[in-house]
């Protein structure tokens, strides 16, 4: 079945400690992949996306990400949490010819502890 | 510049009653969007205007649901009769057509259906 998944629900890090939050899909074609950030009290923020090139890519923050194909993933990192990154990090996918159409994954809760 | 903003923030009705949702995109962006995320699930897509017209409604759950875009501008999300299931967090995010890749999103109007 077509899905995104995040495994992790909850993650606890200390400010100033490296972050990765994991995404896979599994779909018959690779999709376009997209995190989104949604902190307390606000609306889901694009962070960053990949279409197709290099498969790093910079987003807002401070954040990147990684696509790997051979492992369907897309992992998210930040070398060095601050506390206001504590928020709720979704990943998506969606197709070239609906791209506004989003598949979200579940959600990975982000606590950042002093 | 006005972000995407969504009407009520906070509604609680009884089972049985009516409530109207509504989104207000950035001025210009003819594409709009609603998504609905209900307790411990995944985000989900319920459609996508383009101007006035419905280009996809494929993920409206069933008739009690009614969007409407009068005139291209605002949306409005229409729950007639509310039913327990249909409780959650309804988010709206709009884009301008031509541009691909980033969807702005509205905090969300949380839906209590008791």
């Amino acid at each position: 079945a077509q899905s995104v998944t995040q495994p992790d629900i909850h993650i606890t890090v200390s400010e100033g400690a490296s972050l990765e939050l994991r995404c896979n899909y599994s779909y018959g074609a690779t999709p376009y992949l997209f995190w989104y950030v949604q902190s307390p009290g606000q609306g889901l923020q694009l962070l960053l996306k990949y279409f197709s090139g290099d498969t790093l890519v910079q987003g807002i923050k401070g954040f990147e990400a990684e696509f790997k194909r051979s492992q369907s993933s897309f992992n998210l990192r930040k070398p060095s949490v601050h506390w206001s990154d504590a928020a709720e990090y979704f990943c998506a996918v969606a197709f070239y010819d609906s791209w506004g159409k989003l598949q979200f994954g579940a959600g990975t809760q982000v606590v950042v502890t002093p | 510049e006005a972000g995407v903003t969504q009407f009520p923030s906070h509604s609680v009705i009884e089972k049985g009653q009516t409530v109207t949702l509504r989104c207000d995109p950035i001025s210009g962006h003819d594409n709009l969007y609603w998504y609905r995320r209900v307790m411990g699930k995944e985000i989900k897509f319920l459609l996508h205007f383009v101007k006035e017209s419905k280009q996809d409604e494929s993920g409206m759950p069933n008739n009690r649901f009614l969007a409407e875009r009068t005139g291209g501008t605002y949306s409005t999300l229409k729950v007639q009769p509310a039913e327990l299931e249909d409780s959650g967090v309804y988010f709206c995010a709009s884009s301008l057509t031509g541009a691909t890749g980033e969807l702005f999103f509205g905090e969300g109007s949380r839906l209590t259906v008791l």
